[in-house]
């Protein structure tokens, strides 16, 4: 049970940024981490980074560490992902997942958002 | 990092056929194995989790299995539902995904 419903598709220029949010219902909001997953085109999955609703978190992946920022708004049950410096690579999708944690502290993905379009162009 | 290698990339098959995708892992990941299904424009679906242990509303015939470095995700009778993009996912410690495999109609 549960749902996650995120943000529509967003045209950035390149520098600047965007904020994708992820608004879940159907379940304890606090009770599991959410993952940012990206999909460049055409291509595979590629997890960016998670975050703590209950204590709020984060960490994210070498790549998009100091260009990423979670966030969370526990009022609202959403969790929110940031990416600043955008350039034409970061034309993707972007997918907020629920984590279903393991006894390795690491997660299988058992629901996701919609998925939201970030098109980076001059 | 553990790499996840997925074979084929891309798999042609016809209504009815028996489909094994495999997924190998660069070490072992014990059955911290995960399956998904992508189909175009949607967001990935869970089919298998824990190597073979099928998701809640799965299809019985999807099935997983394997442990340490070298996995199968079988179909038994592929359905036209069935036609998508099918990835693999490890969460032994950190957690990647394999490139994926694309089934098609044969």
């Amino acid at each position: 049970q549960g749902q996650l419903v995120q943000s529509g598709a967003e045209v950035k220029k390149p520098g600047a940024s965007v904020k994708v949010s992820c608004k879940a219902s159907g379940y304890s909001f606090i009770s599991y981490d959410i993952s940012w997953v990206r999909q460049d085109p055409g291509q595979g999955l590629e997890w960016m980074g998670w975050i703590n609703p209950l204590s709020g978190d984060t960490a994210s992946v070498e790549k998009f560490q100091g260009r990423v920022t979670m966030t969370r708004d526990s009022s609202i049950n959403t969790v929110y992902m940031a990416l600043s410096g955008l350039t034409f690579d970061d034309t993707a999708v972007y997918y907020c997942a629920r984590g279903m944690i393991s006894s390795t502290s690491w997660y299988y993905f058992d629901l996701w958002g919609q998925g939201t379009l970030v098109t980076v162009s001059s | 990092d553990i790499q996840m290698t997925q074979s084929p990339s891309t798999l042609s098959a016809s209504i009815g056929d028996r489909v094994t995708i495999t997924c190998r892992a660069s070490q072992s990941v014990s059955s911290w194995l995960a399956w998904y299904q992508q189909k175009p424009g949607k967001a990935p679906k869970l089919l298998i989790y824990k190597a073979s242990s099928l998701e809640s509303g799965v299809p019985s015939r999807f099935s997983g299995s394997g442990s340490g470095t070298e996995f199968t995700l079988t179909i038994s009778s592929l359905q036209p539902d069935d036609f998508a993009t099918y990835y693999c996912q490890h969460y032994n410690s950190y957690l990647t995904f394999g490139g994926g495999t694309k089934v098609e109609i044969k």
